[in-house]
Formats: C-alpha cells, structure tokens, sequence
C-alpha cells in the first residue's frame, strides 16, 4: 500500500518561530507538492518539486521555502511563523493516476 | 487564467437522496479530471478520474462523473447518498501548460442526514 507520510498531525508554534513540516512518500515519485487547506479557499499550492534539489513556486509561496536533498523527503520550512500561517498543511506525492495525500499537518501558531 | 469552480460550498441532502455535485473549469487544451474526497478527520483520497474515452466515469462507492467538454464541466454524481457519503468533496483539473499543474476547486462539504 502507497504512503505519504506527514511528520506530525499537529503543531502549535509560537510567532516568528522557524517551522519544519516533513513530507515522506514511499514510491518513489518524483513530483512532490505541498498546500494548504484553509476552509472556503480549497486547496492553495505554495511549492512542488519534481526532481531532487528541484522547486517550483506556486500559487502562495510567500513566508514559505522548501527543501528536497533526497526523492522521498520533500520540507516545508516556515521561515518565521506568523498567525496567518495557521492552517492544516497537505502534502502530496503524484503518479501516473493522480495524487497520494498525507493525512495533513494542522499547524497553529499563536 | 486556469480556474475550477464548484458551484455549491455546502450541500445538506437526506438519506436516499440523489446527488450532484456540480464543476466547471475555464481551460481550452486538453485535461486530466479528478474527484477527490475528504471524510472527517481523514486524509483526502481519489473518487474517481477522468484521462480520455468514454465520458461517464464510475468511481469507488457508487460515485460516477460525467465530462461535458462542450461545458468544460465535470460533474459528480450519486444516485442515493448515504450518511457515510458527508464529506468534503474536491474537483481538481490537471493542464498541460508545457508544465504540470494541477487546480484544486474551493470544495463542496456535503452533510447526509441520517
């Protein structure tokens, strides 16, 4: 059975903290996402990556960066947390047949 | 620019009820189709999927889409919900703009009354 695997199911962070959330999948996809799910807003792309060392900004990446040193590991990093990053977090690796979530971070900072 | 809408943020329907979930995307070349579905607490998952062929699509627990290209829609569709079918339901659209990109709808949350 497929996996992504997201490092934590909840988070609470102080603002201006510097914020890792871990994103493993295990079938050796090489496109790799991250978004955040904010209710009425649906799911809003910040980064994908779809080699190793490769980013792409998406539709919000500001306040956000990303690290991919190996295919199975793709990071999100918050920079310096702030309350408008409270959010639940979804990473996602893609295949031929479309998307395998994470089961999601909820991430609150205070 | 690319876009996917869901017609309806929350939809309340009882028992038995049939089920439409409307969407519709703004992009004239060629796309992939999706449904993914979120239940309570849990991860989101693939409904079904649309790539090429026959237009109506049968996915997982009754659920079946029908692409209109004539309407750039995608809509979903259950012929009687269940209590179990409540759940937050996600249209996503995949382009070829020379690279790949995927559009998530705003999502439908569907409450079934038991």
């Amino acid at each position: 059975d497929v996996k992504v695997t997201q490092s934590s199911r909840y988070l609470v962070k102080r603002t201006g903290e510097k914020v890792f959330l871990e994103c493993v999948q295990d079938m050796d996809h090489e496109n790799m996402f991250w978004y955040r799910q904010d209710p009425g807003l649906g799911l809003r792309l910040i980064y994908f990556s779809y080699d190793v060392k490769m980013k792409e900004k998406g539709d919000i990446p500001e306040g956000y960066s990303v690290s991919r040193e190996k295919k199975e590991r793709f990071s999100l990093i918050l920079e310096s947390a702030s309350t408008n990053q409270t959010s639940m977090y979804l990473c996602a690796s893609v295949g031929n047949y479309g998307y395998t979530f994470g089961s999601g971070t909820r991430l609150t900072v205070v | 620019a690319q876009s996917v809408s869901q017609h309806n943020h929350h939809v309340i329907l009882s028992e038995a009820a049939s089920l439409e979930l409307g969407c519709n995307y703004s992009y004239g070349g060629t796309v992939n189709l999706f449904w993914y579905v979120q239940y309570p607490g849990q991860h989101l998952q693939l409904l079904l999927k649309y790539f090429s062929g026959d237009p109506l699509v049968k996915g997982i627990k009754g659920f079946e889409a029908e692409f209109i290209k004539s309407k750039f829609s995608f809509n979903l569709r259950k012929p009687s919900v269940q209590w179990s079918d409540t759940a937050e339901y996600f249209c996503a659209v995949n382009v070829n703009t020379g690279g790949f990109k995927t559009i998530f709808g705003a999502g439908t949350r569907l409450f079934v009354k038991a």
